[in-house]
């Protein structure tokens, strides 16, 4: 299967800084990559979708002014967690969708960054 | 995107098949049956996925009931390192859009030495 990863793994910061998280995909290009947020013993939920080129989607309730979301090209989306708070402290994990053409849909996902806002 | 629903735990010997139930009884003609498993503090890994045949690849068998209403993963020879929480996820064959995996609670799946 394609390969995709995050970057970084796990973070710590302090509360009211920014935190940049990376998603790339490495051996094929994302026309479309997903971020989802997953807090301990729940399962992922869908933040945002965003498409190559163009603003991302996202998800109701999910403020976009606090998480920014930028995919400048096709290998490469970037999450910004904007005026950290201890409450964002979750578990991130980004996936990428590979091709425009059917038979290419299925979503692969990176490994996930830990992030803990102290 | 139709729901399904899976059995919340599930233990299974090592060596053995392991079975993990399905049901999406609301599924409609053109979505699609995923299967994604999260080990502990990882990304999930897509596993398998299909429309109305059933699938086999390297790691897992799909098997898709006749009316589509649900469907079974079988791991055919489980180890300690299948243990992970397996996704069972119906979602729309859309080309050029926004497709959605909406993940439910998943069945947390055990292999016992």
């Amino acid at each position: 299967g394609a390969v995709v990863s995050q970057h970084p793994s796990r973070v710590i910061c302090k509360s009211g800084t920014s935190v940049k998280i990376e998603c790339r995909s490495l051996d094929f290009q994302a026309t479309t990559m997903f971020w989802y947020r997953q807090f301990p013993k729940q399962s992922l939920m869908l933040m945002a979708t965003s498409n190559e080129g163009s603003k991302a989607t996202y998800e109701q309730g999910v403020e976009k002014d606090k998480f920014l979301i930028n995919h400048a090209s096709l290998t490469l989306s970037t999450l910004t967690v904007t005026s950290a708070h201890p409450e964002d402290s979750s578990f991130y994990i980004c996936s990428a969708r590979a091709g425009r053409t059917s038979g290419e849909e299925t979503q692969y996902f990176g490994p996930g960054t830990r992030l803990l806002v102290l | 995107d139709a729901k399904t629903t899976q059995p919340t735990s599930m233990d299974c010997a090592e060596g053995r098949a392991a079975n993990l139930p399905c049901n999406h009884s609301t599924i409609s003609g053109n979505e699609y049956v995923y299967w994604y498993r999260q080990i502990h503090s990882q990304g999930p890994q897509y596993i398998i996925h299909g429309l109305k045949n059933n699938e086999t690849n390297e790691m897992a068998s799909l098997i898709i009931t006749e009316d589509r209403k649900s469907s079974t993963l079988i791991l055919p020879h489980a180890t300690l390192r299948d243990t992970a929480v397996y996704y069972c996820i119906v979602r729309l064959r859309r080309n050029f859009g926004n497709e959605k995996l909406t993940f439910g609670t998943g069945t947390r799946l055990t292999i016992i030495p």
